[in-house]
């Protein structure tokens, strides 16, 4: 069962490259989001989509584009990467039902790293 | 606007120990509560949850009650074991919020033989 699969694991960049981290799951599932996990900060939210065509800012999404042309795929793009943008980034998917209850299904993480 | 506070870590206990990991939090209307665990190298798993006030969730040997007078939902586990070492995320999701979760900064268990 492949769930949510993230790549790639680990990313170095300079500052001012660009680069998309990949999300795709196999569940069908219609809600899938990007977070961010920093020290002392936990999990913020940075875009989400509830369906195919459909994406919405979260928290912090500043930096950030997304686009959802198919249910499986959810791709987060960063045009000009920061130092401020190091982190470590999770897609989470969740069935309708299951992003009404809140059941989310988290990929293994992305590492960023801007240089 | 919602927010969720947990104590600071690192936790560090002895095998067999007892574990809370204090959670407060604030919101209008009635949001759902949640305890999500990340072990090392991977990404977040819900541990268990609690739709609505005085409901308990529980798994695993962990247990949270959902406090509404208090704003709580702190988390406990009467004996704890070193594979429970993780990183403990306390989240909630508001009332209208479909599907957005609000997580608190997390707390580091550390549970020693």
């Amino acid at each position: 069962n492949a769930g949510v699969t993230q790549t790639p694991k680990f990313q170095v960049l300079k500052t001012g490259q660009s680069m998309t981290l990949q999300c795709a799951q196999d569940m069908n599932h219609e809600y899938m989001s990007w977070y961010r996990q920093d020290p002392g900060m936990g999990l913020r939210l940075i875009h989400y989509s509830v369906g195919a065509g459909i994406t919405d800012q979260g928290e912090v999404p500043n930096g950030y584009n997304v686009s959802r042309s198919t249910t499986e795929d959810f791709p987060l793009r960063l045009l000009s990467a920061a130092p401020s943008q190091t982190s470590v980034y999770f897609c989470a998917s969740s069935s309708g039902q299951g992003a009404n209850t809140g059941e989310l299904f988290f990929g293994e993480g992305s590492r960023l790293t801007v240089l | 606007g919602n927010s969720v506070t947990q104590m600071e870590g690192p936790v560090t206990l002895s095998e067999e120990a007892f574990l809370t990991i204090n959670c407060t939090y604030t919101a209008t209307g009635y949001p759902s509560l949640f305890w999500y665990v990340q072990y090392p190298g991977e990404g977040l798993q819900l541990l268990l949850k609690a739709t609505k006030a005085d409901d308990k969730g529980s798994n695993k040997g962990f247990e949270a009650t959902y406090r509404k007078e208090t704003t709580s939902f702190h988390l406990e586990k009467g004996s704890v074991q070193v594979s429970d070492s993780a990183v403990y995320f306390c989240a909630l999701r508001g009332s209208s919020n479909t599907g957005k979760l609000i997580f608190g900064q997390g707390t580091t268990l550390q549970v020693k033989p």
